[in-house]
Protein backbone atom coordinates (compact mmCIF):
# COMPACT_ATOMS: atom_id res chain seq x y z
CA UNK A 1 0.00 0.00 0.00
CA UNK A 2 0.69 3.37 -0.02
CA UNK A 3 4.21 4.95 2.25
CA UNK A 4 3.51 8.06 4.36
CA UNK A 5 6.89 9.29 6.39
CA UNK A 6 6.00 12.12 9.04
CA UNK A 7 8.13 13.83 10.73
CA UNK A 8 9.12 14.65 13.43
CA UNK A 9 7.62 11.43 15.26
CA UNK A 10 7.24 13.93 18.20
CA UNK A 11 8.18 17.33 19.11
CA UNK A 12 8.85 19.28 22.74
CA UNK A 13 8.37 22.85 22.87
CA UNK A 14 8.15 25.89 24.85
CA UNK A 15 4.98 27.71 24.77
CA UNK A 16 5.12 30.91 21.58
CA UNK A 17 7.29 28.77 19.39
CA UNK A 18 6.08 28.01 16.04
CA UNK A 19 5.90 24.58 14.90
CA UNK A 20 6.71 22.84 11.83
CA UNK A 21 6.07 19.53 10.65
CA UNK A 22 5.45 17.40 7.24
CA UNK A 23 4.86 14.80 5.39
CA UNK A 24 6.18 12.95 2.59
CA UNK A 25 4.63 10.27 0.09
CA UNK A 26 6.18 7.46 -2.19
CA UNK A 27 4.17 8.32 -5.03
CA UNK A 28 1.44 11.23 -6.29
CA UNK A 29 -1.54 11.81 -3.99
CA UNK A 30 -4.75 13.66 -4.95
CA UNK A 31 -5.78 14.98 -1.50
CA UNK A 32 -3.73 15.86 1.88
CA UNK A 33 -5.90 16.20 5.02
CA UNK A 34 -4.63 17.24 8.49
CA UNK A 35 -5.83 16.40 11.44
CA UNK A 36 -5.69 16.56 15.54
CA UNK A 37 -5.64 14.33 18.19
CA UNK A 38 -6.62 15.58 21.59
CA UNK A 39 -5.27 13.13 24.86
CA UNK A 40 -8.40 10.61 25.11
CA UNK A 41 -9.99 11.69 22.09
CA UNK A 42 -10.65 11.16 18.34
CA UNK A 43 -8.78 12.88 15.61
CA UNK A 44 -10.51 15.98 14.49
CA UNK A 45 -9.98 17.52 11.12
CA UNK A 46 -7.88 20.59 11.21
CA UNK A 47 -7.38 21.60 7.51
CA UNK A 48 -7.65 19.84 3.46
CA UNK A 49 -5.97 20.32 1.10
CA UNK A 50 -6.98 19.59 -3.16
CA UNK A 51 -4.60 21.29 -5.23
CA UNK A 52 -0.75 21.33 -5.52
CA UNK A 53 0.45 24.39 -4.29
CA UNK A 54 -2.48 25.13 -2.13
CA UNK A 55 -1.59 27.04 0.81
CA UNK A 56 -4.62 27.02 3.56
CA UNK A 57 -5.24 29.04 7.12
CA UNK A 58 -7.06 27.54 9.78
CA UNK A 59 -6.45 30.84 12.57
CA UNK A 60 -3.07 29.64 13.62
CA UNK A 61 -2.37 26.40 11.04
CA UNK A 62 -1.21 26.80 7.50
CA UNK A 63 -1.05 23.73 6.01
CA UNK A 64 0.30 23.33 1.83
CA UNK A 65 0.09 21.34 -0.38
CA UNK A 66 3.58 20.66 -1.88
CA UNK A 67 4.25 21.55 -5.79
CA UNK A 68 5.44 17.95 -6.30
CA UNK A 69 2.02 16.26 -5.28
CA UNK A 70 4.37 14.15 -2.97
CA UNK A 71 4.10 16.34 0.23
CA UNK A 72 2.57 18.29 2.64
CA UNK A 73 3.73 20.40 5.37
CA UNK A 74 1.65 22.09 8.72
CA UNK A 75 2.99 24.89 10.40
CA UNK A 76 1.30 26.49 14.05
CA UNK A 77 2.30 29.49 15.24
CA UNK A 78 2.76 30.81 17.95
CA UNK A 79 2.04 28.07 20.15
CA UNK A 80 -0.22 27.45 23.51
CA UNK A 81 -0.88 24.78 25.75
CA UNK A 82 -3.85 23.51 24.15
CA UNK A 83 -1.96 23.05 20.75
CA UNK A 84 -1.20 19.48 22.90
CA UNK A 85 -1.90 16.41 20.99
CA UNK A 86 -1.00 14.37 18.18
CA UNK A 87 -0.94 15.48 14.56
CA UNK A 88 -1.13 13.06 11.53
CA UNK A 89 -1.42 13.70 8.30
CA UNK A 90 -3.43 11.76 5.78
CA UNK A 91 -3.70 11.55 1.98
CA UNK A 92 -5.18 9.73 -1.17
CA UNK A 93 -3.07 8.69 -4.41
CA UNK A 94 -3.89 10.21 -7.70
CA UNK A 95 -5.72 7.11 -9.27
CA UNK A 96 -6.08 5.20 -5.91
CA UNK A 97 -8.62 4.62 -3.32
CA UNK A 98 -10.67 7.26 -1.89
CA UNK A 99 -9.50 5.98 1.50
CA UNK A 100 -7.29 8.08 2.96
CA UNK A 101 -3.55 6.79 3.82
CA UNK A 102 -2.57 8.29 7.51
CA UNK A 103 0.95 8.82 8.73
CA UNK A 104 1.83 7.37 12.21
CA UNK A 105 1.97 11.03 13.61
CA UNK A 106 3.51 13.86 15.06
CA UNK A 107 3.24 13.66 18.91
CA UNK A 108 3.57 17.62 19.96
CA UNK A 109 4.02 18.74 23.95
CA UNK A 110 3.32 22.39 24.82
CA UNK A 111 5.95 23.52 27.85
CA UNK A 112 3.97 26.62 29.11
CA UNK B 1 -26.03 16.64 15.23
CA UNK B 2 -24.05 14.00 17.42
CA UNK B 3 -21.92 13.12 14.45
CA UNK B 4 -20.14 9.88 14.79
CA UNK B 5 -20.97 8.34 18.29
CA UNK B 6 -19.09 4.90 19.46
CA UNK B 7 -20.18 2.34 22.41
CA UNK B 8 -19.13 1.62 24.56
CA UNK B 9 -15.88 4.22 25.74
CA UNK B 10 -14.42 1.21 27.74
CA UNK B 11 -14.13 -2.32 27.99
CA UNK B 12 -12.61 -4.73 29.77
CA UNK B 13 -12.45 -8.24 28.26
CA UNK B 14 -10.57 -11.46 28.87
CA UNK B 15 -9.08 -14.06 26.55
CA UNK B 16 -11.93 -15.35 24.77
CA UNK B 17 -14.61 -13.80 25.52
CA UNK B 18 -16.59 -11.84 22.41
CA UNK B 19 -17.57 -8.35 22.41
CA UNK B 20 -19.63 -5.93 19.84
CA UNK B 21 -18.12 -2.34 19.23
CA UNK B 22 -21.26 -0.17 18.17
CA UNK B 23 -20.75 2.82 16.16
CA UNK B 24 -23.62 5.43 14.71
CA UNK B 25 -23.35 8.58 12.36
CA UNK B 26 -26.20 11.36 11.83
CA UNK B 27 -24.15 12.31 8.68
CA UNK B 28 -25.76 10.81 6.06
CA UNK B 29 -22.54 9.61 4.42
CA UNK B 30 -22.33 6.88 2.74
CA UNK B 31 -18.88 5.43 3.52
CA UNK B 32 -17.74 3.92 7.14
CA UNK B 33 -15.04 2.73 8.55
CA UNK B 34 -12.89 0.69 11.75
CA UNK B 35 -9.66 1.84 12.73
CA UNK B 36 -7.45 0.92 15.19
CA UNK B 37 -4.54 2.85 17.18
CA UNK B 38 -1.68 1.77 18.89
CA UNK B 39 1.11 3.61 20.06
CA UNK B 40 3.62 4.23 17.02
CA UNK B 41 1.24 2.97 14.70
CA UNK B 42 -0.90 5.93 13.79
CA UNK B 43 -4.47 4.83 12.43
CA UNK B 44 -4.50 0.99 10.86
CA UNK B 45 -7.63 -0.04 8.71
CA UNK B 46 -9.42 -2.78 9.81
CA UNK B 47 -12.67 -3.20 7.88
CA UNK B 48 -14.99 -0.40 6.07
CA UNK B 49 -18.20 -0.26 4.12
CA UNK B 50 -18.31 2.14 1.10
CA UNK B 51 -22.08 2.05 1.37
CA UNK B 52 -25.20 -0.12 2.81
CA UNK B 53 -24.80 -3.33 2.38
CA UNK B 54 -21.37 -3.58 1.67
CA UNK B 55 -17.74 -4.39 3.85
CA UNK B 56 -14.35 -4.70 2.71
CA UNK B 57 -11.22 -6.03 4.67
CA UNK B 58 -8.59 -2.92 5.33
CA UNK B 59 -5.25 -3.70 6.54
CA UNK B 60 -5.99 -5.38 9.57
CA UNK B 61 -8.74 -7.37 9.51
CA UNK B 62 -8.02 -10.73 11.08
CA UNK B 63 -9.64 -11.70 14.65
CA UNK B 64 -12.42 -9.34 13.30
CA UNK B 65 -15.93 -9.27 11.76
CA UNK B 66 -18.06 -6.26 10.88
CA UNK B 67 -21.74 -5.71 10.20
CA UNK B 68 -22.90 -2.32 8.34
CA UNK B 69 -26.33 -2.83 10.03
CA UNK B 70 -28.00 -0.11 7.56
CA UNK B 71 -26.92 3.22 6.31
CA UNK B 72 -26.44 5.08 10.09
CA UNK B 73 -24.65 2.20 12.03
CA UNK B 74 -21.88 -0.32 11.30
CA UNK B 75 -20.75 -2.69 13.90
CA UNK B 76 -17.57 -4.27 14.60
CA UNK B 77 -17.24 -7.76 16.29
CA UNK B 78 -14.27 -9.42 18.31
CA UNK B 79 -15.52 -13.35 17.78
CA UNK B 80 -12.99 -14.61 20.72
CA UNK B 81 -10.93 -11.63 21.83
CA UNK B 82 -6.73 -12.05 21.98
CA UNK B 83 -4.70 -9.42 24.37
CA UNK B 84 -3.14 -8.73 20.88
CA UNK B 85 -6.50 -6.99 20.19
CA UNK B 86 -6.20 -4.64 22.97
CA UNK B 87 -6.20 -1.07 21.57
CA UNK B 88 -8.17 1.93 20.91
CA UNK B 89 -10.75 1.37 18.29
CA UNK B 90 -11.95 4.31 16.07
CA UNK B 91 -15.10 4.69 14.20
CA UNK B 92 -14.79 7.25 10.98
CA UNK B 93 -17.44 8.19 8.46
CA UNK B 94 -17.36 10.15 4.72
CA UNK B 95 -18.40 10.65 1.76
CA UNK B 96 -17.88 8.52 -0.87
CA UNK B 97 -17.33 10.94 -3.71
CA UNK B 98 -15.33 13.72 -2.43
CA UNK B 99 -13.93 15.82 -0.16
CA UNK B 100 -12.71 12.47 1.47
CA UNK B 101 -12.56 14.25 4.46
CA UNK B 102 -12.83 11.81 7.27
CA UNK B 103 -15.41 12.37 10.52
CA UNK B 104 -14.01 10.44 13.87
CA UNK B 105 -16.09 8.92 16.89
CA UNK B 106 -14.48 9.31 20.12
CA UNK B 107 -13.37 6.07 20.41
CA UNK B 108 -13.68 2.54 22.52
CA UNK B 109 -10.57 1.77 24.63
CA UNK B 110 -10.31 -2.30 24.85
CA UNK B 111 -8.22 -4.26 27.36
CA UNK B 112 -8.00 -7.89 26.96
CA UNK B 113 -6.46 -9.78 29.45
Amino acid sequence: GQQLNQSPQSMFIQEGEDVSMNCTSSSIFNTWLWYKQDPGEGPVLLIALYKAGELTSNGRLTAQFGITRKDSFLNISASIPSDVGIYFCAGTASGGSYIPTFGRGTSLIVHP
Amino acid sequence: NAGVTQNPKFQVLKTGQSMTLQCAQDMNHNSMYWYRQDPGMGLRLIYYSASEGTTDKGEVPNGYNVSRLNKREFSLRLESAAPSQTSVYFCASSEVTGPYEQYFGPGTRLTVT
